[in-house]
Formats: C-alpha cells, sequence, structure tokens
C-alpha cells in the first residue's frame, strides 16, 4: 500500500450535492491527520485537522478510521466556490513531529452549475 | 492573509547555475518549510526550519541548501541547478507542534532550461 493514497477524480458534482472523499494510509502508528485545498496554480491551505471522535466545520466533516487506515472528507450542500484539489495530509508515525508529513496527490472536485 | 511572501514569483534559469529563492513572513512562526510540487507527486518537503540557524532535511533534500539567518527569512539554494530541479517551489510557516503548515507561500515557478 503506498504511504498515502487518494482517488485522483475528477468528482463531477450539481450544486447542492454531497460528495465524499477518503484517503488511505498505510503506517498504522500515523497520529495527526489533516485536509488541505489547493485551488488551480495556488497554494495550498489549511481545511481542517481530523480528530479522532470525528469532526465537523460548516458543511464539511472528517472522520478518521483507524481500523481501516483512513480518513474522510465529506462536503454537504456544494457549492462552485469548493471547486479544488484536496489534499489528505498524514504524519508518517516515526521520527519527531516536524518534517514528517506526507501528502497525498489529491482529489479533483469540480462542482458545477 | 497570512504575511508570508516568496519571491521571485517566476524564474527561467539555465543548468549550472545556482539560483535562490527567498521566503519572508512577517506572522514570527517559529517553524518554515520548503516544499516543492510536481505533477504526479504530492507535496514533498526539501528542508525546515526550527528556529533560527536551525535546519533539517526534508525527504527531497538532495541539491538544496537552506539558511535562515533572521526568524522571518527562509532562504533555499540550488547550488548547480539541474532540469529536474524545474517545479513550483512553496515556502510555509507554522506555530504547531503538529508539523502542519499553517499557511503557504505563493508559490515560485522556477524552470530551468
Amino acid at each position: 500500500r503506498k504511504e498515502v493514497e487518494q482517488d485522483p477524480g475528477p468528482f463531477n458534482v450539481p450544486e447542492g450535492a454531497t460528495v465524499a472523499f477518503n484517503c488511505t494510509y498505510s503506517n498504522s502508528a500515523s497520529q495527526s491527520f489533516f485536509w488541505y485545498r489547493q485551488d488551480c496554480r495556488k497554494e495550498p491551505k489549511l481545511l481542517m485537522s481530523v480528530y479522532s471522535s470525528g469532526n465537523e466545520d460548516g458543511r464539511f466533516t472528517a472522520q478518521l478510521n483507524r481500523a481501516s487506515q483512513y480518513i474522510s472528507l465529506l462536503i454537504r450542500d456544494s457549492k462552485l466556490s469548493d471547486s479544488a484539489t484536496y489534499l489528505c495530509v498524514v504524519n508518517k508515525g516515526y521520527g519527531g513531529s516536524q518534517g514528517n508529513l506526507i501528502f497525498g496527490k489529491g482529489t479533483k472536485l469540480s462542482v458545477k452549475p | 492573509d497570512a504575511g508570508i511572501t516568496q519571491s521571485p514569483r517566476h524564474k527561467v534559469t539555465e543548468t549550472g547555475t545556482p539560483v535562490t529563492l527567498r521566503c519572508h513572513q512577517t506572522e514570527n512562526h517559529r517553524y518554515m518549510y520548503w516544499y516543492r510540487q510536481d505533477p504526479g507527486h504530492g507535496l514533498r518537503l526539501i528542508h525546515y526550519s526550527y528556529g533560527v540557524k536551525d535546519t533539517d532535511k526534508g525527504e527531497v533534500s538532495d541539491g538544496y541548501s537552506v539558511s535562515r539567518s533572521k526568524t522571518e527569512d527562509f532562504l533555499l539554494t540550488l547550488e548547480s541547478a539541474t532540469s529536474s530541479q524545474t517545479s513550483v517551489y512553496f515556502c510555509a510557516i507554522s506555530e504547531s507542534t503538529s508539523g502542519s503548515p499553517s499557511d503557504f507561500g505563493p508559490g515560485t515557478r522556477l524552470l530551468v532550461l
């Protein structure tokens, strides 16, 4: 299994739809998980951290499944402005806390009117 | 938006020439990072810094060096540029011990001919 794996998409959904992305990771010792979004030809932006109990920020819900080693991002009531690439980020699970993140290649979302 | 800038934003250079990219932050964050982003790869860490004069190697550090003489500035140097170093370079900052960048700079597009 690759260290961090995401479905590249694209996911093409209509406005108002609910869409979910999964991201699998290989190291069961990984402890920190994040979602970033990146607009075309722009810098990544931190969307949210992923906590063990799951967490929500407005229309966005992140969940962690340690048993199956994946994290998910659910977007409800999709907006045109949600169109972007969503990056899954996981720490390696060993070494110090710094310099030990693995970025996925991203899942592209396109929300259509 | 966070106060993080990169210069230059675009650069074309020739193989074998030295190149220095600059990252400047006004947030007084402790941690600074240099990443590169290439098609088919997730963001990959080149070097990072955890304080003035304190730096460490990332995943893809060969051919790169860094310096941090002031909290606000983190320089990335390609000692002798190669075509494989053609990429988009992102600087990032963080105050978090989790290692997750809170903000990224706008990126530098480097083309090595």
